[in-house]
């Protein structure tokens, strides 16, 4: 498709359960990005990769997550052990390396 | 300090009015900047770019002060469909990450 595309939609879990998220990004765009959004909060920085270089992990808020990008194309996002406090909608976005970012529809994950 | 600051808002406005809010910056070189919208419970959506002259689309202005290091957005005759929350979105150097604000309320009433 033209878009970015992430799966699945919705995702209810266990809490201590794994999940894996994924993005699909905008084909020939370096950049990808995954953003978390809490209920009625603003969008919060996870992880950005570019290109080859190595990833901006800096956002990630515990070992418990992860992400790894195929080259430019594909991205997972993992949490290990979900908490309830992981349940928020997770974003993913992809940029050419200078432009504005264009999102998916995100990840609604609830951990019950 | 955030990278980059928004005012919450809401900016609560009659339809047909006109809105404008701003967004700081702190890095200095920071090179690109952005205006998203995000509708509620939507993903944020790119509504325009922001260059250094100034620009135009429609009924949305954009404006840049390096000197001061802000961006504004100016919405004109708005429409009850503009309500949304405004997100201020700054890429810090040529290949760096896209740094988003919290987001300003915008909220037009008929």
């Amino acid at each position: 498709g033209a878009g970015v595309s992430q799966s699945p939609s919705n995702k209810v879990t266990e809490k201590g359960k794994d999940v894996e998220l994924r993005c699909d990004p905008i084909s020939g765009h370096t950049a990808l990005y995954w953003y978390r959004q809490r209920l009625g909060q603003g969008l919060e920085f996870l992880i950005y990769f570019q290109g080859n270089s190595a990833p901006d992990k800096s956002g990630l808020p515990s070992d418990r997550f992860s992400a790894e990008r195929t080259g430019e194309s594909v991205s997972t996002l993992t949490i290990q052990r979900t908490q309830q406090e992981d349940s928020a909608v997770y974003l993913c976005a992809s940029s050419f390396a200078t432009g504005g970012g264009f999102f998916g529809q995100g990840t609604r994950l609830t951990v019950v | 300090r955030k990278e980059v600051e928004q005012d919450p808002g809401p900016f609560n406005v009659p339809e047909g009015a006109t809105v404008a809010f701003n967004c700081t910056y702190s890095n200095s070189a920071s090179q690109s900047f952005f205006w998203y919208r995000q509708d509620c419970r939507k993903e944020p959506k790119l509504l325009m770019s922001v260059y250094s002259s100034g620009n135009e689309d429609g009924r949305f202005t954009a404006q840049l002060n390096r000197a001061s290091q802000y961006i504004s957005l100016l919405i004109r005759d708005s429409k009850l469909s503009d309500s949304a929350t405004y997100l201020c979105v700054v890429r810090g150097d040529s290949w760096g990450k896209l740094q988003f604000g919290a987001g300003t309320q915008v909220v037009v009433t008929p």
